[in-house]
Formats: structure tokens, sequence, C-alpha cells
């Protein structure tokens, strides 16, 4: 139980494109997903927070207008990375959580390239 | 501010040598600590959670164990399919369910 899955695994875009990312709860309704970012030997950074039927939470530093969040449904969200730049390039990683409990379980991750 | 802070920061074990990573942390409020292991390219994989003072969990060679200030997660005769990274995060009482990450410790198992 508690399946997250992300697609696409990985994606390679040029510079000056947008990029979508669905995040999917197999197993559970998820009430609220998370979107994470992580660099290179380095930890979880979180970006947003969403809540379905809700506008997303986003974290100081992070561009809404870059980073879109839709949850439009139980068993799912999407991030767009919109314009991407090879800075945005990097490996995103959403969770989610089940009404009423604490866990947040993760997805396998989706590695970003932009060229 | 609150703050996870894990050590070692890297840890090498022979095949069967236990040890002992830290998560200490310094929050207004703890909801709950997570600990989770995460292999190269994946996302994290939830290990435990862990809530009150003195609350202790198992998993195969895996215990977590919880004070007011740190948290341990003892591994017992580790084998190499248990490196990894292993990620300690908290919860805090005001949060809203956001989980605030250590730095991890990179584990290897050889042989």
């Amino acid at each position: 139980g508690a399946v997250v899955s992300q697609h696409p695994s990985w994606v390679i875009c040029k510079s000056g494109t947008s990029v979508k990312i669905e995040c999917r709860s197999l197993d559970f309704q998820a009430t609220t997903m998370f979107w994470y970012r992580q660099f290179p030997k380095q930890s979880l950074m979180l970006m947003a927070t969403s809540n379905e039927g809700s506008k997303a939470t986003y974290e100081q530093g992070v561009e809404k207008d870059k980073f879109l969040i839709n949850h439009a449904s139980l068993t799912l969200s999407t991030l767009t990375v919109t314009s991407a730049h090879p800075e945005d390039s990097s490996f995103y990683i959403c969770s989610a959580r089940e009404g009423g409990t604490d866990t947040q379980y993760f997805g396998p991750g989706t590695r970003l390239t932009v060229l | 501010e609150d703050q996870v802070t894990q050590s070692p920061e890297a840890l090498r074990l022979q095949e069967g040598e236990s040890s002992s990573l830290n998560c200490s942390y310094t929050v207004s409020g703890l909801r709950g600590l997570f600990w989770y292991r995460q292999d190269p390219g994946k996302g994290p994989e939830f290990l435990f959670t862990l809530y009150s003072a003195g609350e202790e969990k198992e998993k195969e060679r895996l215990k977590a164990t919880l004070t007011k200030k740190e948290s341990f997660l003892h591994i017992t005769a580790p084998k190499p399919e248990d490196s990894a990274t292993y990620l300690c995060a908290v919860q805090t009482s005001g949060g809203y369910n956001k989980l605030i990450f250590g730095a991890g410790t990179r584990l290897a198992v050889h042989p």
C-alpha cells in the first residue's frame, strides 16, 4: 500500500519550453501533496504544498509563476515548469499524504535536464 | 529557527558491523519524527514515524529511538543492501504537515 507514482521519470527539454510532471497516489486518496527539489548530494527542499481543490502554498523564494502546481483530484497533482532554463535542471520529487495521517509517501522522482 | 542535524555525514561499515546514526533537532514543538531511506536516483522510502520520547520502532535490522532532543537509527549486523542515504525529518506542531529534512547520512556497507 501507499504507492506514489511520477511521470515521466526523466525528461530532457530545450531552454524556453514548458514541462509538466505528474504525481499520482495509486492506492489512497491524497488530500495533500508536496513538491520537492533535490540537488546532487543534498537533501530535499520543499517547493510547495497543495491541497485538493485549493491553490498551492509556495515556500519562500519559489516563483509561483514559474512552477505551476495543480491538485485537481484526490489522486493527481501536476507540476509545470514554465519557460525552463538550465538552472531549473534538477531532481523533482513529489509526496502525498492521506487525510488524517501524518506520513508522506514519496514518488520515485523526475530528473529534469534543460539544455 | 527549526533545525535538523544528522551525523555522521557519511559512514562506512563492514558487513555485520553494527552502528548508529544520529538525528538531533531543535524545533518549537515536535509533532512527529520520520526516518526515510533513499537510494541513488530514487525517491525516499518511508521507514518509521516516532511521536514521543521513549518510543521505539523496529523493522528487520533497523531500530529507531526518540528522545526529547534527538533520534537514533540503530543498524544491527548490516548487509550491503542496507547501503543508502538515511534521511531524518521532523514535523512541527505548527508546521501544517511540512517536513523539515536533515542533510542525511550516506551509509556504505562493504562485504
